[in-house]
């Protein structure tokens, strides 16, 4: 119940492509949802995150869509560019543990 | 200052060894936190401090050791490390325990050999 699942675990996009990534959960008691990017030998960076209680959120390029009655959310990166290539981790926090819960990871790659 | 700093960026030791890393920040954050990454795995918890003391252990063998002895300051000691223990560590801070967003470090680069 405490996973975040998340999908794909690579994808390749050309540049100014739409790059999306999935994450699913269980737990209906987490109530944050932020997503990390992770460049190589670098710490994770926070990107964008949202609460339940909104659909979508929106950043520049990069937008977070969110269904709870389906436990999933995503991360769309429009107008995907080379300097977008790092991995990409989708979180999930337990209040009351004070824990982030992270999926797996994407390795994201865009082509020029 | 609105980072972490992390220090050693890399550490070589050997399995008798004794060595420690640091964590800094000063943005005034009250809670912070020790995690270990291995490669293409994502970040897992280790330690949580809040207002200095000791709030979680993941159950982290006692081979590894942390300290905080300020706000701004977190320590970790490690002696008689596994090769296994080899991965990035990494530092996090958040404003308060139990706030949500938590900021990282650039993580310090351990090999045990």
């Amino acid at each position: 119940q405490q996973q975040v699942k998340q999908s794909p675990q690579s994808l390749i996009v050309q540049k100014g492509g739409i790059s999306i990534i999935n994450c699913a959960y269980e737990n209906t008691a987490f109530d944050y949802f932020p997503w990390y990017q992770q460049f190589p030998g670098k710490g994770p960076a926070l990107l964008i995150a949202i609460r339940p209680d909104v659909s979508e959120k929106k950043e520049g390029r990069f937008t977070i869509s969110f269904n709870k009655s389906a436990k999933q959310f995503s991360l769309h990166i429009m107008d995907s560019q080379p300097g977008d290539s790092a991995t990409y981790f989708c979180a999930a926090f337990v209040q009351g543990a004070q824990k982030l819960v992270f999926g797996q990871g994407t390795r994201l790659t865009i082509n020029p | 200052d609105t980072e972490v700093t992390q220090t050693p960026k890399h550490l070589v030791m050997g399995m008798t060894n004794k060595k420690s890393l640091k964590c800094e920040q000063h943005m005034g954050h009250r809670a912070m936190y020790w995690y270990k990454q291995k490669a293409k795995k994502p970040p897992e918890l280790m330690f949580v401090y809040s207002y200095e003391k000791l709030s979680i252990n993941e159950s982290v063998p006692s081979r590894f050791s942390p300290e905080c002895p300020n706000s701004s300051l977190l320590n970790l000691h490690l002696h008689a490390l596994q090769p296994e223990d080899s991965a990035l560590y990494l530092c996090a801070s958040s404003q308060w325990p139990g706030q949500q967003e938590q900021f990282f470090g650039p993580g310090t680069r351990l090999t045990v050999l």
